[in-house]
């Protein structure tokens, strides 16, 4: 039983775009929410975050948007950069433990 | 070092050997995770603890994985008698207690041939 999903494996973006990653969660429980990027062989670098009782929470070029009615947060970039190419994961808090997704692959074309 | 450290970053065990597993968490964070990511796959909760005690193990797939952190800071997972389904890339993290942000390490690679 999958909580967590990001139902898109990939994203395509021109340099300068915006990217919108999404993500799923099933537990109405979860209190925070958090973005990852992960290169090749590297461990997962926390990117961004935002608390159950926030809908928006920005940082430079990145904005996490939470729709709590629709179980649903996204991850906006903006404008895109191709250093941004990279695997984005959503991750969910509950009891001190993050569940994650699958993972979204961004491309980012020069 | 600053960030979480892991050791070794690549193992490949026999099926049926036993490995052992190290992470060095941030200095000063109480909370420690274990995660495996499969290929292709997000990072899969194994087990959680806080300083020394083990709060939850609920994600470790069998009784032949074990972990431990006697001190409350280096922790040490150990899967007994390997089996390919292991081969996975293993994960800790590292967080101040009251907060979510969780601190990876660059993981080890285990494949069991």
């Amino acid at each position: 039983d999958q909580q967590v999903k990001q139902n898109s494996p990939s994203l395509s973006v021109q340099e300068g775009r915006i990217s919108i990653l999404n993500c799923d969660y099933t537990n109405s429980m979860f209190d925070y929410f958090l973005w990852y990027k992960k290169y090749p062989a590297e461990g997962p670098t926390f990117l961004i975050s935002i608390s159950s009782i926030k809908d928006k929470n920005e940082d430079g070029r990145f904005t996490v948007f939470l729709n709590k009615s629709a179980k649903h947060l996204s991850l906006h970039i903006v404008p895109s950069q191709p250093g941004d190419s990279a695997v984005y994961f959503c991750a969910a808090s509950a009891s001190g433990k993050l569940i994650f997704g699958q993972g979204t692959t961004l491309q980012v074309k020069p | 070092g600053a960030g979480v450290s892991q050791s070794p970053r690549y193992k490949v065990a026999k099926r049926g050997q036993d490995v052992a597993l190290r992470c060095d968490p941030i200095s000063g964070h109480v909370s420690l995770f274990w995660y495996q990511q499969a290929l292709g796959q997000g990072p899969e909760f194994l087990t959680y603890f806080q300083n020394e005690a083990q709060l939850d193990k609920s994600g470790l797939p069998s009784d032949r994985f074990f972990a431990e952190r006697p001190e409350g800071s280096v922790s040490t997972l150990k899967i007994q008698r390997t089996q390919q389904e292991d081969s996975a890339v293993y994960l800790c993290a590292s967080s101040r207690t009251g907060t979510a942000e969780a601190f990876f390490g660059q993981g080890t690679r285990l494949t069991v041939v």
